[in-house]
């Protein structure tokens, strides 16, 4: 069983709606939890991270974490063109020894 | 200020060499971490170092090994190589604060023939 499982896609997304990205992790112990955007080519660059149960918002992006269902999930609003990209979810242990890795999931905005 | 940076962009090996990897972390920052992505894969841990000292190791085998150095900066070594240690090599530091995010470098492309 993967610790941590994204749907690899390809998602689909027009211009101006909302993408919806999901992740589950295994490991309950799991104290930490990133979202990495990673263009064709490039490396993972940070964009959101969530340590509580609950929402956090940062411009057009939301993190949302469910500890008890070991679920994290990103929105991106006002989807645009720039934001097609692979989006990794990782989750890290209390002191971040290491992220765990999903394999991604490909992104795609239709003008 | 700088981010994390990597050296050198790309590299061409043979089976059997051995390569050196180099990573300058983030201004400040006192962790350095290692991972491999292999493509269509995500990133997989391999060290994880703190103040010259191992933090974390990743299921890889011990034809890779790391160092970090006084000025914070570290190098991975892969002895051996085999045709599958082909990939991307990130590195991440990160100022182990109570937010402990990691910071990724451009990574170092490896292609073993």
């Amino acid at each position: 069983q993967k610790e941590v499982e994204q749907n690899s896609g390809p998602l689909s997304v027009p211009e101006g709606a909302i993408a919806s990205l999901n992740c589950t992790y295994s490991d309950r112990g799991s104290q930490s939890f990133f979202w990495y955007r990673q263009y064709s080519g490039k490396s993972p660059e940070l964009i959101m991270f969530i340590y509580s149960n609950g929402d956090k918002e940062d411009g057009r992006f939301t993190a949302q974490l469910n500890k008890a269902s070991q679920y994290v999930s990103l929105l991106i609003r006002d989807s645009q063109p720039s934001d097609s990209a692979t989006y990794l979810c990782a989750v890290g242990g209390f002191g971040n020894e290491k992220l765990t890795f999903g394999t991604g999931t490909r992104l795609t905005i239709i003008p | 200020d700088a981010g994390v940076t990597q050296s050198p962009t790309h590299l061409i090996k043979t089976r059997g060499q051995q390569v050196t990897l180099r990573c300058s972390p983030i201004s400040g920052h006192k962790s350095v971490s290692w991972y491999q992505q292999v493509l269509g894969q995500g990133p997989q841990f391999i060290f994880q170092y703190y103040e010259k000292e191992e933090r974390g190791r990743g299921n890889f085998p011990d034809r890779f090994s790391a160092r970090q150095f006084p000025n914070y900066s570290s190098e991975l070594n892969v002895n051996a190589l085999l045709l599958g240690d082909s990939a991307l090599y990130l590195c991440a530091s990160s100022p182990l604060t109570d937010t402990d995010t990691q910071y990724f470098g451009p990574g170092t492309r490896l292609t073993v023939l």
